[in-house]
């Protein structure tokens, strides 16, 4: 298993800031990380995968980068429906999946 | 347009078999790259990859699990079904299905299912 570890596992923000996630990698895992968010009671939907792309539909607002054991999910200008959970997921080790234990974004 | 469905049992007693279906379409499991896994979710807390089925047949699980778990494919009927043996209150989760894509080196989850909860209870 590759452990991923988010961080932080809270923050509040305001509509229209920019915030910035992080996912640590507990060993190399190149670029095989995917960001993904949830609101409650709905399925994660994919934002970003190979750590940087954009996923087709996904707003330009949301970004990634990182590689190695690193790896940011940036949200600028937040907006009322960016408030929800955060999840990354390593797919380096395949097909022994790991997701980090997720990152609650809500409204301060 | 790739839509996914989890559908079974919302109550399933401990030491029973927990049999999951999921039932898609945009897509064939029959044609290359394709694969679907299952997931699951503990209430109020993070995801866990539990098995996947690609189209050549080959099936992969979670080492914490594999011995529990079967992860089977039709494709004439489009489903793929995961039966977890000896299911104990520890396993009650929202269980997603999810196609997973390949690019650039990198899988992931592109569509998932709504999900379906599983409580495990006598």
């Amino acid at each position: 298993d590759i452990p991923l570890t988010q961080s932080p596992s809270s923050l509040s923000a305001s509509v229209g800031d920019g915030v910035t996630i992080t996912c640590r990698a507990s060993q190399d895992i190149d670029r095989s990380l995917s960001w993904y968010q949830q609101k409650p009671g709905q399925a994660p939907k994919l934002l970003i995968y190979a750590a940087s792309s954009l996923h087709s539909g996904v707003p330009s607002r949301f970004s990634g980068s990182g590689s190695g054991t690193e790896f940011t999910l940036r949200i600028s200008n937040l907006q009322p429906e960016d408030f929800a959970t955060y999840y990354c997921q390593q797919s380096y080790l395949n097909p022994m999946y790991t997701f980090g234990q997720g990152t609650k974004l809500d409204i301060k | 347009q790739v839509t996914l469905k989890e559908s079974g049992p919302a109550l399933v007693q401990p030491t029973q078999t927990l049999t999951l279906t999921c039932t898609f379409s945009g897509f064939s499991l029959s044609t290359p790259q394709m694969r679907v896994s299952w997931i699951r979710q503990p209430p109020g807390k993070a995801l866990e990859w539990v098995a996947r089925i690609d189209w050549d047949g080959d099936k992969f699980y979670n080492t914490s699990l594999k011995t529990r778990l079967t992860i089977s494919g039709d494709t004439s009927k489009n489903q793929v079904v995961l039966t977890m043996t000896n299911v104990d209150p520890l396993d009650t989760a929202t269980y997603y299905c999810a196609r997973i894509s390949l690019a650039t080196g990198s899988f992931f989850f592109d569509y998932w299912g709504p999900g379906i909860l599983v409580t495990v209870s006598s």
